[in-house]
């Protein structure tokens, strides 16, 4: 299958400070990529939508201007999350979809982010 | 709206023993179905998918699932675990944009 790679794997950050997580695909154009937060123990919730060259869409109670995602090219999204704070403490995964392949998404191994 | 329900929080099997993990379904246009698996720390791996066509679908490491329409659901099955099968295990339908909606996850701890 395809591959996606997402990075930093871990990252620990003070309160306050922005931190940038990379989701790129390695092997295949992402022309979607989604962005998503996962608390312990609990499911993934979708943060974000993103296409190329065009603004994210966020679901209901994401503050946009909290988590700023890129997807300036076919291959790179990014996720930064600006002013940190110990609630941001998550794991975030990235999926990334191809047009060709409209019926999966690969994901990213994820980032796990602490805030402190 | 696509909701998506697996009914066991956390399933303990032993070893090679057969295990049925449990997935429902609500959606109002035709859908896609996946199960993926998430070992500690890491991103989702698929297991298997459901696009179209037989009801049974064969995936990786020995799983397969059952599409039923009538019953709307896509329970996981796989005749004789492993430890290493041990993982959290997420059921989820995709939208026509791709968009997936993942269950709540099943915690499948395999003892020896």
């Amino acid at each position: 299958g395809a591959v996606v790679s997402q990075h930093p794997s871990w990252v620990i950050c003070k309160s306050g400070t922005s931190v940038k997580i990379e989701c790129r695909s390695l092997d295949f154009q992402a022309t979607t990529m989604f962005w998503y937060r996962q608390f312990p123990k609990q499911s993934l919730m979708l943060m974000a939508t993103s296409n190329e060259g065009s603004k994210a869409t966020y679901e209901q109670g994401v503050e946009k201007d909290k988590f700023l995602i890129n997807h300036a090219s076919l291959t790179l999204s990014t996720l930064t999350v600006t002013s940190a704070h110990p609630e941001d403490s998550s794991f975030y995964i990235c999926s990334a979809r191809a047009a060709r392949m409209n019926t999966e998404a690969f994901f990213g191994q994820g980032t796990r982010l602490t805030v402190v | 709206a696509q909701s998506v329900t697996q009914l066991d929080s956390q399933v303990p099997v032993f070893e090679e023993a057969p295990v049925e993990l449990r997935c429902n379904y609500s959606s109002s246009v035709s859908v896609y179905l996946f199960w993926y698996v998430q070992y500690p720390n890491q991103g989702l791996q698929l297991l298997l998918k459901y696009l179209s066509g037989s009801t049974l679908v064969k995936g990786i490491n020995g799983f397969e699932a059952e599409f039923n329409k009538s019953q709307t659901s896509f329970h996981l099955r796989k005749p004789s675990v492993h430890i290493s099968d041990t993982a959290e295990y997420f059921c989820a339908v995709s939208d026509p944009r791709g968009k997936l909606i993942f269950g709540q996850g099943t915690e499948l701890s395999v003892k020896p």
